[in-house]
């Protein structure tokens, strides 16, 4: 199974700051397949990134990912209020599995 | 437009079984596997197994193998998740959720169903 390890674990920002995310798989990501989601409080996840780097229908564009093999990034470029949640990566390259998440809360 | 709906909250003893309902409408049932993910309270998101709900072919996590089943009835484009033996570990909020029709990522998510085990 693929281990996916997000850091940091929470990530103090303010408004209008650039927030980068990191996930590093165990082993390799087969055809980049790593998938990023946002998630609030008492709601379901929201897919923003999808193959590493492509943004998901209606995503802005200052959500981007990049990255390969084992290392992968998320970026805002400038944290909105809207955009203070939880982030997970997924890998569905080999089954899937979820890194643990990245809290982004206001500082 | 696509939507999953859930059945509502459950309730159960150790050692029950739940059934959780994924009732998908705005799209063809057959042509998308259904995915489900569990979170427990302030913990992260697990991924559990897959279903193709055209074949009935599935793939569950090794954790939930021998513990879980993944059904579907094709006639009201439902799919279904039940877990035995529940433990109070098992308490979590439970997802239906879908992708396109060739990949793993899910962009379709239901509302979620809270399961509570509890004696």
């Amino acid at each position: 199974e693929i281990v996916l390890t997000q850091s940091p674990g929470t990530l103090s920002l303010s408004p209008g700051e650039r927030a980068t995310l990191s996930c590093r798989a165990s082993q390799s990501v087969s055809s980049n397949y790593l998938a990023w989601y946002q998630q609030k409080p008492g709601q379901a996840p929201r897919l923003l990134i999808y193959g590493a780097s492509s943004r998901a229908t209606g995503i802005p564009d200052r959500f981007s990912g990049s990255g390969s093999g084992t290392d992968f990034t998320l970026t805002i470029s400038r944290l909105e209020p809207e955009d203070f949640a939880v982030y997970y990566c997924q890998q569905y390259g080999s089954s899937r599995t979820f890194g643990q998440g990245t809290k982004v809360e206001i500082k | 437009q696509v939507q999953l709906v859930q059945s509502g909250a459950e309730v159960k003893k150790p050692g029950a079984s739940v059934k959780v309902s994924c009732k998908a409408s705005g799209y063809t049932f057959t042509s998308y596997d259904i995915n489900w993910v569990r979170q427990a309270t302030g913990q992260g998101l697990e991924w559990m197994g897959w279903m193709n709900p055209n074949s009935g072919n599935t793939g569950y996590a090794q954790k939930f193998q021998g513990r879980i089943t993944m059904t579907r009835n094709t006639s009201i484009s439902t799919a279904y998740m039940e877990l035995s033996s529940l433990r109070s570990e098992d308490t979590a909020v439970y997802y239906c959720a879908r992708g396109p029709p060739t990949s793993q990522y899910f962009h379709h998510w239901g509302q979620g169903t809270l399961v509570t085990v509890s004696s």
